[in-house]
């Protein structure tokens, strides 16, 4: 089946500090792959995704490769501020007849200190 | 561009009551919808897909008489909470895909208490 795995938090960071938030994923085929940022109290924002093998998304100063070889999307930011703070949720997309389903990690809590 | 509004971001009711909770796609026309229930501090579950003009699509698990989707059209779909009792009390959000389109841009959500 489909699913997606990623590191538990929470994550606590000072300013400044390098990020990555680690994500593998199961699923037949070639799904796409997403990051999606919850902020608190609100939806959930596109943060990036890649569509295919070796493809690299980015915004914002964060980067994820779709690795293949080791099902992997791992999100990573060289440098983490304050405002960063959120939920970082891993997906994968699958088409079925309905339309994209998505099918969502658990979501990393981020902190950044100050 | 699309984005996606929901309303109302927060209600509260009392135990019977039926909620209805709309999903607008503001400058982009969408032929699917979706509706999640998140808990706290938990990920996101899929509730059902709605397609404009037809019956959504349930996922296992879900009670079709008691959320009730419509998908009137390709910029408004709404869910329907009803007899509504404490166990639904829940954060809910609606998502939408462009025509074609693979990415889902996701509602701001609606926060549910019911008492």
């Amino acid at each position: 089946g489909n699913s997606v795995t990623q590191m538990e938090g929470p994550v606590t960071l000072s300013e400044e500090a390098f990020l990555t938030i680690n994500c593998t994923y199961t699923a037949t085929g070639y799904p796409s792959l997403f990051w999606y940022v919850q902020y608190p109290g609100e939806g959930l924002q596109l943060l990036l995704k890649a569509t295919k093998a070796d493809d690299k998304g980015s915004n914002k100063g964060f980067e994820a490769t779709y690795r293949k070889e080791t099902t992997s999307f791992h999100l990573e930011k060289g440098s983490v501020q304050v405002s960063d703070s959120a939920v970082y949720f891993c997906a994968l997309s699958k088409r079925r007849n309905t339309g994209n389903q998505f099918y969502f990690g658990t979501g990393t809590s981020l902190t950044v200190i100050p | 561009g699309a984005v996606v509004s929901q309303h109302p971001s927060r209600v509260i009711c009392k135990s019977g009551t039926s909620v209805k909770i709309e999903c607008r796609s503001l400058d982009f026309q969408a032929t699917t919808m979706f509706w999640y229930r998140q808990f706290p501090k938990q990920s996101l579950m899929l509730m059902a897909t709605s397609n404009e003009g037809s019956k959504a699509t349930y996922e296992q698990g879900v009670e079709k008489d008691k959320f009730l989707i419509n998908h009137a059209s390709l910029t408004l779909s709404t869910l329907t909470v009803t007899s509504a009792h404490p166990e639904d009390s829940s954060f809910y959000i609606c998502s939408a895909s462009v025509v074609g389109g693979e990415t889902q841009y996701f509602g701001p959500g609606t926060r549910l208490l019911v008492l």
